[in-house]
């Protein structure tokens, strides 16, 4: 059974561009997130979607952070504009349940 | 709010020696307890996971043990080895604004030296 996936892996920009992150859940898994974990530190929820639904919002920054999930499989997290705090590791998850499965993440770098 | 907290944040054990990290949580409904392994530049992975209506769980090696009154749950790993060597996150569920979710702590460093 194939993992969750992501691309891309790394990413460098320059403050003031936007990026994109794509993520496709483990199959059948109808419930995906998106996580942020800074260095050191341990990931924290910024959205999760029940199938196309996004549930739980409460800590994507909305002036600057996006999010999809046309058809209820892929998603992708955008930012625009990027800033020089937004460098960490976006990682996206996917769960049947209770238990989640990670991706490999996202490394972005903003310069 | 939400608190969770590890102890210690960082570990240093011999090959074959055991290791304990224990995991405080706030919210007494919290019924969902897993600990995850992250090795430097990969992803966390899920090593093992108790429900509330079970007291201990064990994996081989590895096994939780879950005090709810006390609100805290521990990972142990006996027979350490060196590819035990990695950042280990607890993440109860717990409910933070306005919803159920995993509350990671701040991660617990084990270095395993041969």
């Amino acid at each position: 059974e194939a993992g969750v996936v992501q691309s891309p892996r790394y990413k460098i920009i320059e403050k003031k561009q936007p990026v994109a992150f794509w993520c496709n859940p483990i199959s059948g898994h109808n419930t995906l997130y998106w996580y942020r974990q800074n260095l050191g530190q341990g990931p924290e929820l910024l959205i999760r979607y029940e199938n196309e639904e996004a549930v739980d919002d409460s800590q994507l920054p909305k002036d600057r952070f996006s999010a999809e999930r046309l058809k209820g499989v892929d998603s992708t997290l955008k930012i625009q504009p990027a800033e020089l705090g937004d460098s960490a590791v976006y990682l996206c998850a996917s769960s049947l349940i209770e238990t989640q499965y990670f991706g490999p993440g996202t490394r972005l770098l903003v310069l | 709010g939400e608190n969770v907290e590890q102890h210690p944040s960082t570990l240093s054990v011999q090959e074959g020696d055991s290791a304990v990290i224990k995991c405080t949580y706030s919210d007494s409904a919290s019924n969902y307890f897993p600990w995850y392994k992250q090795e430097l530049g990969k992803r966390p992975q899920l090593i093992i996971d108790i429900r509330s209506n079970v007291g201990e769980k064990k994996d081989q090696r590895i096994a939780v043990t879950l005090n709810k009154t006390a609100k805290h749950f521990s990972l142990h790993i006996t027979e350490t080895q060196p590819e035990d060597s990695a950042v280990y996150f607890c993440a109860p569920n717990m409910f933070s604004g306005g919803y159920n979710k995993l509350i990671f702590g701040a991660g617990t460093r084990l270095a395993v030296h041969p």
